[in-house]
């Protein structure tokens, strides 16, 4: 039971790039979540998904887009990245209210 | 709005020295209160979660408690392995499942 898993572990990107950040859970947990941690601004919710084939926006999902196709992955796409996306990205899934978390990919734009 | 704040920012303590962290909270309607700890480099782990005022729970020299307004985790006889930074978070009744989350206080337990 690997729990949820995230690759990469580390990313650098030129501004512009595109990539997809993977997130793979093997609890079967219905809800599934992105965040991102920033110095100062603690976590703060990016897309989230309550189920295979629905998702929703957090508090901050302007130049990110998601999918769920499966139950089991939730990849993250930055569409083209920008300096202000220089982040952690952290992945969760949920069952009973409790937030698993992933082990986090670091991601630096230049 | 909801919001959650965590004070303090940082906390350093001697091996032994008892202390509390604060987390205080404003949402419409309470679905439950979570503590996270996370070190460095590493994903949040989850400790505790309190769904109602008066509710506490215990995990080794951690009790978090909770109020209607706050929620305390307090760290009796801390040692040296409990330096990380604990992070304070709340869900919404009727939610689907959204945590709101503090900024964190980071705690240092000097031996």
């Amino acid at each position: 039971n690997a729990g949820v898993t995230q690759t990469p572990k580390f990313q650098v990107l030129k501004t512009g790039q595109s990539m997809t950040l993977q997130c793979a859970q093997d609890m079967n947990h219905e809800y599934m979540s992105w965040y991102r941690q920033d110095p100062g601004m603690g976590l703060r919710l990016i897309h989230y998904s309550v189920g295979a084939g629905i998702t929703d926006q957090g508090e901050v999902p302007n130049g990110y887009n998601v999918s769920r196709s499966t139950t089991e992955d939730f990849p993250l796409r930055l569409l083209s990245a920008a300096p202000s996306q220089t982040s952690v990205y952290f992945c969760a899934s949920s069952k009973g209210g409790v937030q698993y978390f992933g082990p986090g990919t670091r991601l630096l734009v230049l | 709005e909801d919001q959650v704040t965590q004070s303090p920012e940082a906390l350093r303590l001697q091996e032994g020295e008892s202390s509390s962290l604060n987390c205080s909270y404003t949402v419409s309607g309470l679905r439950g209160l979570f503590w996270y700890r996370q070190d460095p480099g590493k994903g949040p782990e989850f400790l505790f979660t309190l769904y109602s005022a008066g509710e506490e729970k215990e995990k080794e020299r951690l009790k978090a408690t909770l109020t209607k307004k706050e929620s305390f985790l307090h760290i009796t006889a801390p040692k040296p392995e409990d330096s990380a930074t604990y992070l304070c978070a709340v869900q919404r009744s009727g939610n689907t499942g959204k945590l709101i989350f503090g900024q964190g206080t980071t705690l240092q337990v000097k031996p």
